[in-house]
């Protein structure tokens, strides 16, 4: 069965970096997944997609503090000089057959 | 620009009907894969259904199979939801989004949502 692993919460340093981590199934490690960031009272908005060779591709307007990268199983989203406008839910989504798989999302702290 | 609009979301009673919309603008609606993604009140995301560009493939999760009918007018660039026989656990916020080109798995745009509550 495919599902998707993220840690409930995180918390990093105004200026500081975090990476969050996104957890495939077993038997699932090729799969590519798709980040996306909502913040406190907002739809979702895309940040990205990652490959499992660890090549990305950003959605439009993404600033440049946003990468991603892989590692076996699991895919991560890397933030750079956390900004205030980082505190938010982010949530890893891909597919199975004949269905869209969500994480259960990773709370951002920015202290 | 790439824009996604929803509407359609409201009060209704248990057991009652709604229907969603979701219009589209600044692409080529046809070639894109459309989906409906829910989140409950202090919930994660949730899929709901999807369908393809042309409408011949469409997928549901399991709890609403059967009670919703996902669709498309593609001369509307319009998306919609019929949602039937509601319930609690329906309530959420409704939200269209749209699959990549090429595969429509990945989402890459989504939009504002729209309030569905179940309540008598």
């Amino acid at each position: 069965q495919l599902v998707l692993t993220q840690s409930p919460s995180a918390s990093a340093s105004l200026g500081a970096s975090v990476k969050l981590t996104c957890t495939l199934s077993s038997g699932h490690s090729s799969y590519a997944v798709a980040w996306h960031q909502q913040q406190p009272e907002k739809g979702p908005r895309y940040l990205m997609k990652v490959n499992s060779d660890g090549s990305y591709s950003k959605g439009d307007g993404i600033p440049d503090r946003f990468s991603g990268s892989s590692s076996g199983a699991e895919r991560y989203l890397t933030i750079s000089s956390l900004q205030s406008e980082d505190e938010a839910d982010y949530y890893c989504q891909t597919w199975g057959t004949g269905n869209c798989v969500f994480g259960g999302g990773t709370k951002l702290t920015v202290l | 620009e790439v824009q996604l609009v929803e509407s359609g979301g409201g009060l209704v009673q248990p057991g009652g009907s709604l229907r969603l919309s979701c219009v589209a603008s600044g692409f080529t609606f046809i070639t894109y894969a459309m989906h409906w993604v829910r989140q409950a009140p202090g919930k994660g995301l949730e899929f709901v259904s999807s369908i393809s560009g042309n409408g011949g493939t469409t997928y549901y999760t399991n709890s609403v199979k059967g009670r919703f009918t996902i669709s498309r007018d593609n001369s509307k660039n319009t998306l919609y939801l019929q949602m039937g026989s509601l319930r609690a656990e329906d309530m959420a916020v409704y939200y269209c989004a749209r699959g990549e080109y090429g595969s429509g798995n990945y989402y890459d745009t989504w939009g504002q949502g729209t309030l569905v509550t179940v309540s008598s």
